[in-house]
């Protein structure tokens, strides 16, 4: 099971935005980040824990290992307003998401 | 950059067998190191995997599925297919294929997804 928390996180642009994926067992360091958009299948941002996919800005970073992983993008622009899920190997969920939304 | 596109019928009644298929272009989809992935997004949910199938023709189901999942592939047409049986409008959902990389076990492309409507 993935837990992602919060639900919802309201903020403004500029600010830092930190979202956290929570595994019932350990996925080392196999944990990726995707982010949807409205009417748009989801884009991946970040492989392995830490690694950004090619064409994502710096501002969006990947850490963690073991069942504790975060997303953090360090200042949200507003193409960043989205729903964003964690994935682990061999989780046949992609987890329920973390919307972040313009405050 | 390798294109997935699904294509199937948006309407299927109850009881039914939903059936989609996925069409690869821009690449093939006999290129090893790829999983050929089906994924759904129940409406205001999250993302379920369903399932996927190899060049070979190996295929993996999301137990939750029981049964009532096929995933076929053909090589000679670049294009993998979903088939779920007994419909029920809890399977109302946008139904997208994806291709899982191997080697960092991640869905680096996707379809744009179809919606799948189950109703009388």
């Amino acid at each position: 099971v993935l837990t992602q928390s919060p639900a919802t996180l309201s903020l403004s642009p500029g600010e830092r935005a930190t979202l956290s994926c929570r595994a019932s067992q350990s996925a080392t360091y196999y944990l990726a980040w995707y982010q949807q958009k409205p009417g748009q299948p989801p884009r991946l941002l970040i492989y392995d824990a830490f690694n950004r996919a090619t064409g994502v800005p710096v501002r969006f970073s990947g850490s963690g290992s073991g069942t504790d992983f975060t997303l953090t993008i360090s200042s949200l622009e507003p193409e960043d307003f989205a729903m964003y899920y964690c994935h682990q190997r061999g989780n046949w969920t992609i987890g329920q998401g973390t919307k972040v939304e313009m405050k | 950059q390798v294109q997935l596109q699904e294509s199937g019928p948006g309407l299927v009644k109850p009881s039914q067998t939903l059936s989609l298929t996925c069409t690869v272009s821009s690449g093939s989809i006999s290129t090893g190191g790829y999983h050929w992935s089906w994924i759904r997004q129940l409406p205001g949910q999250g993302l379920e995997w369903i399932g996927y199938i190899y060049n070979t023709g190996n295929t993996y189901y999301n137990p939750s599925l029981k049964g009532r999942v096929s995933i076929s592939v053909d090589t000679s047409n670049d294009q993998f297919s979903l088939k779920l049986s007994s419909v029920t409008a809890a399977d109302t959902a946008v139904y997208f294929c994806a291709r899982l990389a191997l080697c960092c076990y991640t869905f680096d492309s996707w379809g744009q997804g179809t919606l799948v409507t189950v109703s009388s």
